[in-house]
């Protein structure tokens, strides 16, 4: 079983919609989370970073954690087609090591 | 806003040989590290390191591969006798001098192995 789970879409979005990206993990020693968006050829850009189960929210971006189900999600609202990009979900148990999922690729649409 | 930097964007190099990529963390991180994304995979942790000494390595991580801050700003992943299967993006990352702060990406160096 892998340790951060994605669905990799892609996710084809209209623009000003709300987008819900989702990641699951197995790994109970997990105890923060951060969403990164990644544009093509670029770094790994961090959006949100959270350590306790409930929900987050930094301007259009709400990260939510419910570490009983292990389950996080990042709500994107009013998405724009800069917005377009692949999205990586990735948890930190110990020792400053990530554990990053695949990524889901999300495009808005004009 | 500060960030990481990396060079070079892109490395072309012969299997067999050696590469030394570079990255500036951001000025008052303490803690560094390396990863790497294979073309259509995840991103894979590496190396951490930390007070000039590794913290914690992956299994990816053996004998070929050598970190070091040779000076008070650079990061250096060194690949020995480079092989195929090496080709990848490698980021370094740093964060903050409290454990458990976000890590801060660069934007990679292309390594090609041909």
């Amino acid at each position: 079983q892998k340790e951060v789970e994605q669905d990799p879409g892609p996710l084809s979005v209209p623009e000003g919609a709300i987008v819900s990206l989702n990641c699951t993990y197995s790994n109970s020693a997990f105890q923060y989370f951060m969403w990164y968006r990644q544009y093509s050829r670029k770094g790994p850009e961090l959006l949100m970073y959270t350590y306790s189960s409930g929900n987050k929210e930094d301007g259009r971006f709400t990260a939510q954690v419910d570490k009983s189900s292990k389950y996080i999600s990042l709500f994107i609202r009013d998405s724009q087609p800069s917005d377009s990009a692949t999205y990586l979900c990735a948890g930190e148990g110990g020792g400053n090591k990530l554990t990053f999922g695949t990524g889901t690729q999300l495009k808005v649409e004009l | 806003e500060p960030e990481v930097t990396q060079t070079p964007s892109h490395q072309v190099t012969q299997m067999g040989q050696e590469v030394i990529l570079r990255c500036v963390p951001i000025s008052n991180h303490l803690y560094f590290y390396w990863y790497r994304q294979i073309l259509g995979q995840k991103v894979e942790f590496l190396v951490s390191f930390y007070n000039n000494e590794i913290s914690e390595k992956s299994e990816i991580f053996d004998d070929q591969f050598s970190v070091e801050r040779p000076d008070g700003s650079n990061f250096t992943l060194k690949i020995r006798s480079t092989k195929l299967e090496d080709s990848a993006m490698y980021f370094c990352a740093s964060s903050d001098r409290t454990e458990n702060q976000p890590q801060h990406f660069g934007d990679g160096t292309r390594l090609s192995i041909l």
